[in-house]
């Protein structure tokens, strides 16, 4: 079992740029993540997907879409990326996502928007 | 909102010294509360995690947290600690029903001192 898995690791993007995250599960969870983590701020939650076929807002939505393609992958997509979107990006699945499943997590993405 | 904050941001320890990493969160109804820890350069992972019944729970490493629910808290203890337990911790807290949005605390550095 591979667990989570994310690609890239790390990525350099210019202003105005555009970029897919991938992520993937094999645990077969319904429930699927993706959140940023910045200094001081704990990891604050992009969008999530209850479960194939369905996305939802987090607290940080904007800027940001998502589509959960099977019930194993969930990508993230920056149309335009802003500076303020440099941030360490974090995938996560659970097997269900309320009733204190616990979300696993893929090992994170380094962005850089200069 | 539901919120989440920790209280010591950075914290430095000999090793065999006690520790205490306090989380309070703030939401009325019922809760699920978790502590995760991200060691340098891995991937976050569950501690431990409250559901329901005793709420003093134990997780891996021999750390434990107690739920006190008149106090909104989910403290995390370790009697003596090591240096290997040199970590980022975060504590979270999901709504028990629905509540496939699980917020974050700021996370606490914990350095220990071999």
């Amino acid at each position: 079992n591979a667990g989570v898995t994310q690609t890239p690791k790390f990525q350099v993007l210019k202003t105005g740029q555009s970029m897919t995250l991938q992520c993937a599960q094999d645990m077969n969870h319904n429930s699927m993540y993706w959140y940023r983590q910045d200094p001081g701020m704990g990891l604050r939650l992009i969008y999530y997907s209850a479960s194939e076929g369905t996305t939802d807002k987090g607290e940080v939505p904007n800027g940001y879409n998502v589509s959960r393609l099977n019930k194993r992958e969930f990508s993230l997509r920056l149309e335009s990326a802003a500076p303020s979107q440099t941030s360490v990006y974090f995938c996560a699945s659970s097997l269900m996502g309320d009733r204190g499943y616990e979300q696993y997590f893929g090992p994170g993405t380094r962005l850089t928007v200069t | 909102a539901q919120s989440v904050s920790q209280h010591n941001h950075h914290v430095i320890l000999s090793e065999a010294a006690s520790l205490e990493l306090g989380c309070n969160y703030s939401y009325g109804g019922t809760v699920n509360l978790f502590w995760y820890v991200q060691y340098p350069g891995q991937h976050l992972q569950l501690l431990l995690k409250y559901f329901s019944g005793d709420p003093l729970v134990k997780g891996i490493k021999g750390f434990e947290a107690e739920f006190i629910k008149s106090k909104f808290s989910f403290n995390l203890r370790k009697p003596s600690v090591q240096w290997s337990d040199t970590a980022e911790y975060f504590c979270a807290v999901n709504e028990d029903t629905g509540g496939f949005k699980t917020i974050f605390g700021a996370g606490t550095r914990l350095f220990v001192k071999a």
